[in-house]
Protein backbone atom coordinates (compact mmCIF):
# COMPACT_ATOMS: atom_id res chain seq x y z
CA UNK A 1 0.00 0.00 0.00
CA UNK A 2 1.38 3.60 -0.40
CA UNK A 3 1.61 6.30 1.59
CA UNK A 4 2.67 9.98 2.03
CA UNK A 5 4.45 12.01 4.84
CA UNK A 6 4.26 15.62 4.74
CA UNK A 7 7.67 16.46 6.48
CA UNK A 8 6.14 19.91 8.12
CA UNK A 9 2.84 20.52 9.71
CA UNK A 10 3.19 24.59 9.34
CA UNK A 11 5.56 26.85 6.99
CA UNK A 12 5.87 30.62 7.52
CA UNK A 13 7.57 32.66 5.08
CA UNK A 14 7.93 36.39 4.24
CA UNK A 15 5.99 37.71 1.04
CA UNK A 16 8.68 37.74 -1.51
CA UNK A 17 10.41 35.42 -0.24
CA UNK A 18 10.31 31.10 -1.66
CA UNK A 19 8.61 28.35 -0.43
CA UNK A 20 9.31 25.08 -0.30
CA UNK A 21 6.64 22.09 1.21
CA UNK A 22 8.46 18.86 1.35
CA UNK A 23 6.40 15.86 0.19
CA UNK A 24 8.03 12.52 0.57
CA UNK A 25 6.16 9.09 -0.89
CA UNK A 26 5.98 5.38 -0.48
CA UNK A 27 4.37 3.11 -3.36
CA UNK A 28 5.13 -0.28 -4.68
CA UNK A 29 4.73 1.12 -8.00
CA UNK A 30 5.15 3.39 -10.25
CA UNK A 31 2.87 6.55 -8.77
CA UNK A 32 0.89 9.47 -9.93
CA UNK A 33 1.32 12.24 -7.43
CA UNK A 34 -0.41 15.31 -6.76
CA UNK A 35 -0.43 18.80 -5.09
CA UNK A 36 -3.94 20.31 -3.99
CA UNK A 37 -4.71 24.11 -1.94
CA UNK A 38 -7.24 24.33 0.31
CA UNK A 39 -8.42 27.85 1.27
CA UNK A 40 -9.83 27.97 4.90
CA UNK A 41 -13.63 26.54 4.40
CA UNK A 42 -13.04 25.90 1.10
CA UNK A 43 -13.05 22.99 -1.19
CA UNK A 44 -9.31 21.07 -2.46
CA UNK A 45 -8.07 22.80 -5.79
CA UNK A 46 -5.46 21.04 -7.95
CA UNK A 47 -2.03 22.76 -8.22
CA UNK A 48 -0.18 20.40 -9.99
CA UNK A 49 0.24 16.44 -11.25
CA UNK A 50 2.79 14.39 -12.39
CA UNK A 51 1.49 11.02 -13.84
CA UNK A 52 4.99 9.72 -14.92
CA UNK A 53 5.59 12.11 -17.75
CA UNK A 54 8.41 15.23 -17.68
CA UNK A 55 9.58 14.90 -13.63
CA UNK A 56 9.38 18.38 -13.50
CA UNK A 57 5.86 19.52 -13.23
CA UNK A 58 4.69 23.32 -13.95
CA UNK A 59 1.43 24.02 -12.07
CA UNK A 60 -1.09 27.10 -11.32
CA UNK A 61 -0.38 30.47 -9.83
CA UNK A 62 3.94 29.68 -10.35
CA UNK A 63 4.13 26.66 -8.27
CA UNK A 64 6.09 23.82 -9.42
CA UNK A 65 7.39 20.27 -8.07
CA UNK A 66 9.67 17.67 -9.13
CA UNK A 67 9.44 14.10 -8.57
CA UNK A 68 12.67 12.82 -7.96
CA UNK A 69 12.67 8.72 -7.84
CA UNK A 70 15.63 7.82 -6.19
CA UNK A 71 14.89 10.31 -3.26
CA UNK A 72 10.95 9.44 -3.28
CA UNK A 73 10.31 13.03 -3.32
CA UNK A 74 7.82 15.54 -4.79
CA UNK A 75 8.47 19.01 -3.20
CA UNK A 76 6.41 21.86 -4.05
CA UNK A 77 7.88 24.95 -4.67
CA UNK A 78 7.87 28.48 -5.50
CA UNK A 79 10.11 31.52 -6.19
CA UNK A 80 8.34 34.26 -4.90
CA UNK A 81 5.41 34.02 -2.32
CA UNK A 82 2.54 35.68 -2.30
CA UNK A 83 -0.14 36.80 0.32
CA UNK A 84 -2.82 34.99 -1.65
CA UNK A 85 -0.54 31.45 -1.05
CA UNK A 86 -1.42 31.46 2.46
CA UNK A 87 -3.61 28.46 2.64
CA UNK A 88 -3.42 24.17 3.29
CA UNK A 89 -1.99 22.33 0.75
CA UNK A 90 -1.84 18.62 0.69
CA UNK A 91 0.33 16.24 -1.10
CA UNK A 92 -1.24 13.07 -2.56
CA UNK A 93 -0.40 9.75 -4.11
CA UNK A 94 -2.49 7.44 -6.04
CA UNK A 95 -1.70 4.01 -7.41
CA UNK A 96 -3.53 2.55 -9.79
CA UNK A 97 -2.50 -1.14 -9.61
CA UNK A 98 -4.50 -1.14 -6.28
CA UNK A 99 -6.98 1.46 -7.47
CA UNK A 100 -6.26 3.69 -4.11
CA UNK A 101 -4.99 7.11 -3.21
CA UNK A 102 -3.81 8.18 0.06
CA UNK A 103 -3.49 12.21 1.04
CA UNK A 104 -0.91 13.59 3.66
CA UNK A 105 -1.52 15.39 7.05
CA UNK A 106 -1.42 18.97 5.13
CA UNK A 107 1.26 21.52 5.69
CA UNK A 108 -0.05 25.02 6.57
CA UNK A 109 1.61 28.05 4.36
CA UNK A 110 1.60 31.21 6.27
CA UNK A 111 2.46 34.35 4.44
CA UNK A 112 4.18 37.14 6.28
CA UNK A 113 3.89 40.69 4.92
CA UNK B 1 -20.25 25.94 -15.50
CA UNK B 2 -19.43 22.72 -14.29
CA UNK B 3 -18.45 21.38 -10.74
CA UNK B 4 -19.23 19.93 -8.24
CA UNK B 5 -21.88 21.47 -5.57
CA UNK B 6 -22.74 20.82 -1.79
CA UNK B 7 -24.84 21.92 0.38
CA UNK B 8 -25.74 23.33 2.53
CA UNK B 9 -22.10 25.46 3.83
CA UNK B 10 -22.96 24.98 7.67
CA UNK B 11 -25.25 22.31 9.36
CA UNK B 12 -25.94 22.36 12.90
CA UNK B 13 -28.16 19.34 14.61
CA UNK B 14 -28.68 18.11 17.67
CA UNK B 15 -27.02 14.62 19.03
CA UNK B 16 -28.90 11.67 18.59
CA UNK B 17 -30.25 13.02 14.95
CA UNK B 18 -29.42 11.77 11.87
CA UNK B 19 -28.54 13.92 8.78
CA UNK B 20 -27.84 14.11 5.14
CA UNK B 21 -25.78 16.24 3.20
CA UNK B 22 -26.35 16.83 -0.04
CA UNK B 23 -24.22 16.42 -3.27
CA UNK B 24 -24.65 16.76 -6.73
CA UNK B 25 -21.92 17.10 -9.69
CA UNK B 26 -22.60 17.90 -13.75
CA UNK B 27 -18.94 16.96 -14.69
CA UNK B 28 -20.72 13.16 -15.87
CA UNK B 29 -18.01 11.56 -13.11
CA UNK B 30 -18.36 8.47 -12.89
CA UNK B 31 -16.85 8.06 -9.12
CA UNK B 32 -18.09 10.00 -6.55
CA UNK B 33 -16.43 10.08 -2.83
CA UNK B 34 -17.05 11.58 0.53
CA UNK B 35 -14.35 12.33 2.91
CA UNK B 36 -13.88 13.86 6.52
CA UNK B 37 -11.57 16.82 7.57
CA UNK B 38 -10.76 17.08 11.09
CA UNK B 39 -7.96 19.61 11.90
CA UNK B 40 -4.66 17.94 11.52
CA UNK B 41 -5.72 14.77 10.13
CA UNK B 42 -5.49 15.50 6.39
CA UNK B 43 -8.36 13.93 4.86
CA UNK B 44 -10.40 10.13 5.39
CA UNK B 45 -12.55 8.21 3.19
CA UNK B 46 -15.45 8.01 4.28
CA UNK B 47 -17.46 5.66 1.09
CA UNK B 48 -16.90 6.02 -2.08
CA UNK B 49 -19.10 4.98 -5.78
CA UNK B 50 -17.50 4.19 -8.67
CA UNK B 51 -20.93 3.44 -10.88
CA UNK B 52 -24.89 3.85 -10.18
CA UNK B 53 -25.97 1.56 -7.55
CA UNK B 54 -22.99 0.58 -6.20
CA UNK B 55 -20.77 1.75 -3.40
CA UNK B 56 -18.15 0.85 -0.81
CA UNK B 57 -16.76 1.28 2.43
CA UNK B 58 -14.03 4.10 2.77
CA UNK B 59 -11.38 3.88 5.91
CA UNK B 60 -13.84 5.24 8.44
CA UNK B 61 -17.65 4.23 7.07
CA UNK B 62 -18.85 3.55 10.62
CA UNK B 63 -21.73 5.59 11.70
CA UNK B 64 -22.16 6.44 7.66
CA UNK B 65 -24.57 5.68 5.02
CA UNK B 66 -24.66 6.61 1.60
CA UNK B 67 -26.74 6.01 -1.50
CA UNK B 68 -26.57 6.33 -5.38
CA UNK B 69 -29.46 6.51 -7.21
CA UNK B 70 -28.26 8.82 -10.09
CA UNK B 71 -24.96 9.58 -11.62
CA UNK B 72 -24.53 12.92 -10.55
CA UNK B 73 -25.59 12.65 -6.76
CA UNK B 74 -24.37 11.16 -3.94
CA UNK B 75 -25.88 11.86 -0.31
CA UNK B 76 -24.17 11.29 2.94
CA UNK B 77 -26.06 9.89 5.81
CA UNK B 78 -24.26 10.79 9.09
CA UNK B 79 -26.43 8.82 11.83
CA UNK B 80 -26.85 8.77 15.52
CA UNK B 81 -24.65 5.87 15.53
CA UNK B 82 -21.59 8.36 14.36
CA UNK B 83 -19.69 8.94 17.77
CA UNK B 84 -18.16 12.28 16.95
CA UNK B 85 -19.73 13.58 13.87
CA UNK B 86 -18.71 17.08 14.31
CA UNK B 87 -16.00 17.78 10.66
CA UNK B 88 -15.77 19.31 7.93
CA UNK B 89 -17.47 16.92 4.69
CA UNK B 90 -15.96 17.22 1.42
CA UNK B 91 -17.20 15.72 -1.76
CA UNK B 92 -15.55 14.93 -5.09
CA UNK B 93 -15.47 12.98 -8.33
CA UNK B 94 -13.40 11.53 -10.81
CA UNK B 95 -13.67 10.18 -14.39
CA UNK B 96 -12.05 6.56 -13.27
CA UNK B 97 -11.76 5.05 -10.28
CA UNK B 98 -9.89 6.23 -6.93
CA UNK B 99 -6.05 7.09 -8.30
CA UNK B 100 -7.92 9.43 -11.22
CA UNK B 101 -7.66 13.09 -10.61
CA UNK B 102 -9.99 14.04 -7.98
CA UNK B 103 -12.43 17.15 -8.76
CA UNK B 104 -13.92 18.87 -4.85
CA UNK B 105 -16.76 20.15 -3.97
CA UNK B 106 -16.92 23.28 -1.53
CA UNK B 107 -17.37 20.80 1.49
CA UNK B 108 -20.12 20.72 4.72
CA UNK B 109 -19.17 22.13 8.29
CA UNK B 110 -21.29 19.74 10.43
CA UNK B 111 -21.46 20.50 13.44
CA UNK B 112 -23.42 18.42 16.69
CA UNK B 113 -24.31 19.50 20.06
Amino acid sequence: AQSVTQLDSHVSVSEGTPVLLRCNYSSSYSPSLFWYVQHPNKGLQLLLKYTSAATLVKGINGFEAEFKKSETSFHLTKPSAHMSDAAEYFCVVSDFNNNDMRFGAGTRLTVKP
Amino acid sequence: DGGITQSPKYLFRKEGQNVTLSCEQNLNHDAMYWYRQDPGQGLRLIYYSQIVNDFQKGDIAEGYSVSREKKESFPLTVTSAQKNPTAFYLCASSTGGRAYEQYFGPGTRLTVT
